[in-house]
């Protein structure tokens, strides 16, 4: 079961380059998300997804975009890198159903740093 | 402002023994509070999720607790292991969309 699975698990990227990080789930699941997390901070909502071709901003979306182009694929890209944006990025997804006490589950998460 | 606050930031315990984790939050409207693992390197685990009317809640040796009047929730492991070692993070749900609210979670380190 590959459950939910981020691409790259790292990167290192100049200020100023683009760059997208993928991710894939195998569970059919409606909904997607992208988070990212620094240190002494919980999880950060970035931008999010009910379903195929729809996406939504979150909490901190500046300088991110998204795509969902196909159920299973969520992308996130960053079009110009910048130092603010070193942090950890974690991918999950979930059922989207009216009982919205279900299970999120998450990517292995990718370490971007931007020098 | 919804906020999700863990205390105490970090702990350390010897293997075996058992230990409290606390969570206050003040996220209206309050769908689910949830306790995720997170090991070095990985993307947080599920333990486990309750809802308003549910004040208990176990995954082996993992118990949750919730009191909704107080917004207050614990985790308590009970004879802990090196494998618990990990960081425990409270999250709740404001039932938009399964939108999560983080705490910054509570680092455990077992100790042998």
């Amino acid at each position: 079961n590959a459950g939910v699975t981020q691409t790259p698990k790292f990167r290192v990227l100049k200020t100023g380059q683009s760059m997208t990080l993928l991710c894939a789930q195998d569970m059919n699941h409606e909904y997607m998300y992208w988070y990212r997390q620094d240190p002494g901070m919980g999880l950060r909502l970035i931008h999010y997804s009910v379903g195929e071709g729809t996406t939504a901003k979150g909490e901190v979306p500046d300088g991110y975009n998204v795509s969902r182009l196909k159920k299973q694929n969520f992308l996130l890209g960053l079009e110009s890198a910048a130092p603010s944006q070193t942090s950890v990025y974690f991918c999950a997804s979930s059922w989207g159903t009216r009982d919205l006490n279900t299970e999120a589950f998450f990517g292995q998460g990718t370490r971007l740093t931007v020098v | 402002k919804n906020q999700v606050e863990q205390s105490p930031q970090s702990l350390i315990i010897l293997e075996g023994k058992n230990c409290t984790l606390q969570c206050n939050y003040t996220v209206s409207p309050f769908s689910n509070l949830r306790w995720y693992k997170q090991d070095t390197g990985r993307g947080p685990v599920s333990l486990t999720i309750m809802t308003f009317s549910e004040n208990t809640k176990s995954n082996g040796r993992y118990t949750a607790t919730l009191d909704a009047d107080t917004k207050q929730s614990s985790l308590h492991i009970t004879a802990s292991q090196l494998s618990d070692s990990a960081s425990y993070i409270c999250v709740v749900s404001d039932g938009g969309y399964n939108k999560l609210i983080f705490g910054a979670g509570t680092r455990l380190a077992v100790h042998p």
